[in-house]
């Protein structure tokens, strides 16, 4: 069945980087757009960046603009999200999630904690 | 990019029906066809329940139902049961950043 396994969350201080990564399995990866979707503690969800199926777009939302870039490597099944410039409002359940313009399919998630 | 407005909280009673709104603009709910909703449970990942409007994934009860009228779509819950308390947030495709916007959520509790 389909899964998707998030890690590489942290504490991490503010202004330093950090990269998520989500391993897809039991789906044809490459059809697949995969986007980043987050939640502040006790906080609703907030989209954050999607990669289209082919790699040519990638968007996000305008205040991780600049400092997350987000990529996909069809070899290894897996989806990065390269966090720089890490703010405290950054931290989150960062959740990897698949497909276009609705998500049929959710990781776990991985926490991010930025703190001094 | 704003949040679409969801009621922050709405509630029934078990066998009874509630409607949650989802409010947006002509740019993204009113615009197209692209209304998604899902289900949060504590410590849980959201689940899909409605996609494109009104369509329900294989395995979602006929019990949830999806619908738009203008800029707001609305979700139905018939027939409450208990485990159907939990948070409920809708999505939209918004042509404003070809992107995605969610809701802000609405806490749904089964009295």
């Amino acid at each position: 069945q389909v899964q998707l396994v998030e890690s590489g969350g942290g504490v991490v201080q503010p202004g330093r980087s950090l990269r998520l990564s989500c391993a897809a399995s039991g789906f044809s990866f490459s059809n697949f757009g995969i986007h980043w979707v987050r939640q502040a503690p006790g906080k609703g969800l907030e989209w954050v960046a999607l990669i289209s199926y082919a790699g040519t777009k990638k968007s996000y939302t305008d205040s991780v603009k600049g400092r997350f870039t987000i990529s996909r490597d069809e070899s290894k099944n897996t989806s990065h999200l390269q966090m720089n410039s890490l703010r405290v409002e950054d931290t989150a359940l960062y959740y990897c999630t698949k497909g276009g313009w609705s998500f049929d399919s959710w990781g776990q998630g991985t926490l991010v904690t930025v703190s001094s | 990019q704003s949040a679409l407005t969801q009621p922050a909280s709405v509630s029934g009673s078990p066998g009874q029906s509630i409607t949650i709104s989802c409010t947006g603009t002509n740019s993204d709910v009113g615009g197209f066809f692209y209304v998604s909703w899902y289900q949060q449970h504590p410590g849980r990942a959201p689940k899909l329940m409605i996609f494109d409007v009104s369509k329900r994934p294989s395995g979602v009860s006929n019990r949830f139902s999806g619908s738009k009228s203008g800029n707001t779509a609305s979700l139905t819950i018939s027939g409450l049961q208990a485990e159907d308390e939990a948070d409920y947030y809708c999505m939209s495709y918004t042509s404003t950043t070809s992107s995605l916007v969610f809701g802000g959520g609405t806490r749904l509790a089964v009295l």
